[in-house]
C-alpha cells in the first residue's frame, strides 16, 4: 500500500529565509503524480505544485520549487523568500491511476505546519 | 477557482441524528470526492464517485453513505451521527490526471 510521510509536524522560518519541507513516500508504482497543497488559517485547500514521476525536471512555481529524488522517493518543497502569506499547512499528496475503475487514488501526508516569522 | 460549493459551511447537531452534506460543482468533472480532516491525520478519503451512480469506497467509509444522482452534485451521509465523526469534510473534484480541487469544507460537531 502506497503511504505518505512528512517527518517535520512543525516547523519556522524567518522572513524572506528559504526553508525546506520534507516528504517521503512509498510505492512500487512507476507511473504517479505528486503535489504539494497549502491549507492557510482560512482552511482552503490550494495546489501549490504538481510534479509528474516520469518527469525528471523539477517543478517550479515562481517562490516555490521541489526537489523530486525518484529513486529515493523523496519529494521536498524549497520556499524561497518566505513570506507572511506563506503561513499555512502543507500537505504532501501522491496519486496514481486505478486501472481497473478508471480513477485515480489520493493518498495525503499528515501535514507540516509552517509559520513564518516577522 | 475551481466551482465547487459545499453546505452547510457549519452544523452542529446531536448523536443519532442523520446528517447530509452536499457537493455541488460547475466543472463537470467526472470524479469526486469526500474527505474528512483530523488533527494528526491529513486528509483521509471516505467515498469517491467515478461517474453517475458510480461510487466506491475509500479508507475510512464506515458509518458513511453517498449518492450522486446527477455529475454536479455528491452527497455525504451520516445516517447516525456519533461524536467520533466530528470533523472538517472536504469535498474535492478533479478531471482525468489533474490535481483535485477542493471545496471550502464544512466543521460538523456532534455532540
Amino acid at each position: 500500500a502506497q503511504t505518505v510521510t512528512q517527518s517535520q509536524p512543525e516547523m519556522s522560518v524567518q522572513e524572506a529565509e528559504t526553508v525546506t519541507l520534507s516528504c517521503t513516500y512509498d510505492t512500487s508504482e512507476n507511473n504517479y503524480y505528486l503535489f504539494w497543497y497549502k491549507q492557510p488559517p482560512s482552511r482552503q485547500m490550494i495546489l501549490v505544485i504538481r510534479q509528474e514521476a516520469y518527469k525528471q525536471q523539477n517543478a517550479t512555481e515562481n517562490r516555490f520549487s521541489v526537489n523530486f529524488q525518484k529513486a529515493a522517493k523523496s519529494f521536498s518543497l524549497k520556499i524561497s523568500d518566505s513570506q507572511l502569506g506563506d503561513t499555512a499547512m502543507y500537505f504532501c499528496a501522491f496519486m496514481k491511476p486505478l486501472r481497473l475503475s478508471g480513477t485515480y487514488k489520493y493518498i495525503f501526508g499528515t501535514g507540516t505546519r509552517l509559520k513564518v516569522l516577522a | 477557482d475551481a466551482g465547487i460549493t459545499q453546505s452547510p459551511r457549519h452544523k452542529v447537531t446531536e448523536t443519532g441524528t442523520p446528517v447530509t452534506l452536499r457537493c455541488h460543482q460547475t466543472e463537470n468533472h467526472r470524479y469526486m470526492y469526500w474527505y474528512r480532516q483530523d488533527p494528526g491525520h491529513g486528509l483521509r478519503l471516505i467515498h469517491y464517485s467515478y461517474g453517475v451512480k458510480d461510487t466506491d469506497k475509500g479508507e475510512v467509509s464506515d458509518g458513511y453513505s453517498v449518492s450522486r444522482s446527477k455529475t454536479e452534485d455528491f452527497l455525504l451521509t451520516l445516517e447516525s451521527a456519533t461524536s467520533s465523526q466530528t470533523s472538517v469534510y472536504f469535498c474535492a473534484i478533479s478531471h482525468s490526471n489533474q490535481p483535485q480541487h477542493f471545496g471550502d469544507g464544512t466543521r460538523l460537531s456532534i455532540l
